[in-house]
């Protein structure tokens, strides 16, 4: 098992619809996520990073906390073609590194 | 400078010989990482830099692979007798004081092993 879960994907959803990626985590003691958006080709960018437990918003992205389930979660609110992208899973577990999870694959479509 | 700057961009390399990537942090930042991103999956781990002292370096697959931060900006992954497995994209990160802050990526480099 690896320690940061995610669906590959991929997501498809319509233009304007909220979307939402999910990621698991093993190591209990995890403290902070980071999610990170890569378009093809390119280097992985920070959205967003959450400590606590419930949410934590910022413009059309929510970020969801829920250390109970080890879960972390991530909304985009009015999907936009242009989040059409891999959207990477991120957690403190354990090292002095981040660890990744594979990604997400979203696709808006038009 | 203004973001993490990575070089070569891209680099073919014949099976069996020795590559050397460089990555220039965002001046300050303390912490260095080094990651190998193969073809469709997630970042994976391969070492640690704070200042000039490399901290993990668990993740590095083979002992042909060595990094260096000599003077505590400027670092060096240096992979040895390149096998093809060694194919992919290696991304240097920087921090301004460890993994709470979440990374700066550079743009990569991409390694093509022939």
């Amino acid at each position: 098992q690896k320690e940061v879960e995610q669906n590959s994907g991929p997501l498809s959803v319509p233009e304007g619809a909220i979307a939402s990626l999910n990621c698991t985590y093993s190591d209990r003691g995890s403290q902070s996520f980071f999610w990170y958006r890569q378009y093809s080709g390119k280097s992985p960018e920070l959205i967003m990073f959450i400590y606590s437990n419930g949410d934590k918003e910022d413009g059309r992205f929510t970020a969801q906390l829920n250390k109970a389930s080890q879960y972390v979660s991530l909304l985009i609110r009015d999907s936009q073609p242009s989040d059409s992208a891999t959207y990477l899973c991120a957690g403190d577990t354990g090292r002095r590194a981040l660890t990744f999870g594979s990604g997400t694959r979203l696709q808006v479509q038009p | 400078g203004a973001g993490v700057s990575q070089s070569p961009r891209y680099k073919v390399a014949k099976r069996g010989q020795d590559v050397a990537l460089r990555c220039d942090p965002i001046s300050g930042h303390v912490s260095l990482f080094w990651y190998q991103q193969a073809l469709g999956q997630g970042p994976e781990f391969l070492t640690y830099f704070q200042n000039e002292a490399q901290l993990d370096k668990s993740g590095l697959p083979s002992d042909r692979f060595f990094a260096e931060r000599p003077e505590g900006s400027v670092s060096t992954l240096k992979i040895q007798r390149t096998q093809q497995e060694d194919s992919a994209v290696y991304l240097c990160a920087s921090s301004l004081g460890g993994q709470f802050y979440g990374y700066t990526f550079g743009s990569g480099t991409r390694l093509t092993v022939v």
